[in-house]
């Protein structure tokens, strides 16, 4: 089946404590991209990857880093994670990483979310 | 980048034909307009995708005029399991990165 998948669903923990959000694509998508979402805010892009050793910052990205060391794989990771970044995050596949013209348009596939909260 | 704006809510009942516009006048030559619906506890899910004039799948329809400058989501007939929020999306290349600016999302109440 072709899916986005995000581990772990819930999390909980406390300031400062390093944490890692795995986001996974089994469709061969060249783009994937993390957003947060937050009540009357809607979605906000974090990061996102065009390819393979390729990221960029989104619209939020100040303490978050990615990487994207193999196609498949789009790991979000908080350094040190602080209250104000509770949330709820989303991943988010596309088969390619350009919209270049009238007929590249391209959907975006997103996983199943992980709420996330910081003490 | 092109901003959108939409309706906080909508409220409608069973059976009626529900429009929802966003408005994005910043909108660019190569951007595309997309819709995606996201029901409570769920990532958000494709709906609609169109570049000008008129797109039509099996739920829905989308309008978009001559300037672009905004779009309308048409659901023929909604039921309540259309109850859920729908996000205008505007898809931009942006100094040579792929921008993706989401509204603040429409919430449909769909009522019996």
């Amino acid at each position: 089946e072709a899916q986005v998948t995000q581990n772990p669903r819930y999390l909980i923990t406390v300031t400062g404590k390093k944490l890692t959000v795995t986001c996974s694509q089994n469709m061969n998508h060249e783009y994937m991209s993390w957003y947060r979402q937050d009540p009357g805010l809607g979605l906000r892009q974090i990061y996102y990857s065009m390819n393979v050793e390729v990221t960029d910052k989104g619209d939020v990205p100040e303490g978050y880093k990615v990487s994207r060391k193999e196609k498949r794989n789009f790991p979000l990771i908080l350094e040190s994670p602080s209250p104000n970044q509770t949330s709820l995050y989303f991943c988010a596949s596309s088969l390619f990483g350009l919209a270049g013209g009238p007929s590249l348009g391209e959907t975006q596939y997103f996983g199943p979310g992980t709420r996330l909260l910081v003490l | 980048l092109a901003k959108t704006t939409q309706p906080i809510s909508m409220d409608s009942y069973e059976g009626q034909e529900v429009n929802i516009t966003c408005s994005h006048n910043n909108i660019a030559t190569n951007d595309y307009i997309t819709w995606y619906q996201q029901f409570p506890s769920q990532g958000p899910r494709f709906i609609i995708q169109g570049y000008k004039t008129k797109v039509t799948n099996e739920v829905a329809s989308l309008f978009i005029p001559a300037d672009r400058k905004s779009s309308t989501l048409s659901l023929p007939r909604v039921s309540l399991s259309d109850t859920a929020v729908y996000y205008c999306l505007v898809e931009a290349m942006d100094t040579g990165r792929r921008a993706l600016t989401f509204g603040s999302g429409t919430r449909l109440q769909v009522q019996p």
